[in-house]
């Protein structure tokens, strides 16, 4: 069965510097989430959209954008990225009421 | 403030015994609790959840009890195998199409 696909797995950016997480649903899924998981902490919440428009915002830095295109994949833009911004980033999709769907995951290491 | 708590970063339990894994919570409001599993490298993975007009969900090995009157939920895997070995994450949503909410994860060790 088809996964949520989340590129890059991994990333390595310079402080300062801008990174794109990008995230593909499972088809049909009209729901994308992003947390965010820090070392050793809990996943967080940082956005979600559904049908292309932003549905509910966590705790996600005025620095952080995203957006759903219309093929239903989602992109997660990050500027000015400091070393806290270190972290796994999730990507989860979800059709209706079900279950959400995890991604593997993007490592992002800023240096 | 950590609405979603499990106070015990790791768990090690014999191959073949039952696990454990307790989940305290302290707003009222939920509406619905998962349990998810994550190995290294890999995103979590859906496992068990519980709506919170019931008490008990079952499904296979796995059993989600859920005591509203404490705010506390338990996982137990019965039995045991060594696949089970993963970190082991309680959330909660307040509606069904609502984002989750994480505990902070318990390490499930089975020991051979």
């Amino acid at each position: 069965a088809a996964g949520v696909i989340q590129s890059p797995r991994h990333l390595i950016k310079e402080k300062r510097e801008t990174a794109t997480l990008k995230c593909y649903p499972i088809p049909r899924h009209d729901t994308v989430y992003w947390y965010q998981q820090g070392p050793g902490q809990d996943p967080q919440f940082l956005i979600s959209f559904y049908e292309k428009m932003q549905s509910d915002k966590g705790s996600i830095p005025d620095r952080f954008s995203a957006q759903q295109f219309s093929d239903y994949h989602s992109e997660l833009n990050m500027s000015s990225l400091e070393l806290g911004d270190s972290a796994l980033y999730f990507c989860a999709s979800r059709e209706g009421y079900n279950e959400q769907f995890f991604g593997p995951g993007t490592r992002l290491t800023v240096l | 403030d950590q609405q979603v708590k499990q106070n015990s970063p790791s768990l090690s339990v014999q191959e073949g015994r039952i696990s454990i894994l307790n989940c305290d919570y302290t707003n009222s409001m939920f509406d619905y609790f998962l349990w998810y599993k994550k190995y290294p490298a890999e995103g979590p993975t859906f496992l068990i959840s519980i709506s919170s007009i019931k008490d008990k969900n079952e499904d296979g090995r796995f059993t989600v009890f859920l005591n509203k009157s404490a705010k506390h939920l338990s996982l137990h895997i019965v039995p045991s195998q060594p696949g089970d070995s993963a970190v082991y994450f309680c959330a909660a949503i307040l509606n069904r199409d609502d984002k989750i909410i994480f505990g902070k994860g318990t390490r499930l060790h089975i020991l051979p």
